[in-house]
């Protein structure tokens, strides 16, 4: 099973700052088969990234993705306040898996 | 537009069983693998099982491997998952979800419903 570890556990930052949210695999993922979810309270996770860096559909550009191996990231441009919320990794190379997520919170 | 509608869960006493349903529209629903996704209460996601599009191929998490079984009806338009030998750890809020197009194996969650709580507990 891989595990995927996310840092930092909380980001507080103000808007129009960048974030960048980390994940890293225990072992190398397949294919760079590595996914992005928000998820806001009391609401279902939504997917913002696929491949690694492939935008999902109606996901704005200050949402990218980057990263392969063991190493990925997620960096969101420009924050705004909308964009407070639980942040999770996911790799599909081998038996899916989640990291533990990373609380952003918008100042 | 995809829409995903869970229904089914429940409180059950330990030991117990529970079925639940996710009724699929807005898609072709036999060309696409789908999963059943859950979340303990304030804790975080955990893919359970997956299922390929003509439901001849199934996966499983360890944890719930000979306990869950994952099936659906194609001419329903229906995913199932059924629930036995329940435990106190199985409560959570539990999410179908559509995978990516094309696959038969767990991919990532394009699209989830709203999910539907299961409480186990005496």
């Amino acid at each position: 099973e891989i595990v995927l570890t996310q840092s930092p556990a909380t980001l507080s930052l103000s808007p129009g700052e960048r974030a960048t949210l980390s994940c890293r695999a225990s072992l190398s993922v397949t294919s760079s088969y590595l996914a992005w979810y928000q998820q806001k309270p009391g609401q279902a996770p939504r997917l913002l990234i696929y491949d690694a860096s492939g935008r999902a559909t109606g996901i704005p550009d200050r949402f990218s993705g980057s990263g392969s191996g063991t190493d990925f990231t997620l960096t969101i441009s420009r924050l705004e306040p909308e964009d407070s919320a639980v942040y999770y990794c996911q790799q599909y190379g081998s038996s899916p898996s989640f990291g533990q997520g990373t609380r952003l919170e918008i100042k | 537009e995809v829409q995903l509608l869970e229904s089914g869960g429940d409180l059950v006493q330990p030991g117990g069983s529970l079925r639940l349903s996710c009724a699929a529209f807005g898609f072709t629903f036999s060309s696409n693998a789908m999963n059943w996704v859950r979340q303990a209460p304030g804790k975080g996601l955990e893919w359970v099982s997956g299922i390929s599009g003509s439901g001849y191929t199934t996966y499983y998490a360890d944890s719930v491997k000979g306990r869950f079984t994952i099936s659906r009806d194609n001419s329903k338009n229906t995913l199932y998952l059924q629930m036995k030998s329940l435990r106190a750890e199985d409560t959570a809020v539990y999410y179908c979800s559509k995978d990516r197009p094309g696959v038969t194996t767990p991919h990532y969650f394009a699209y989830w419903g709203q999910g539907t709580l299961v409480t186990v507990s005496s």
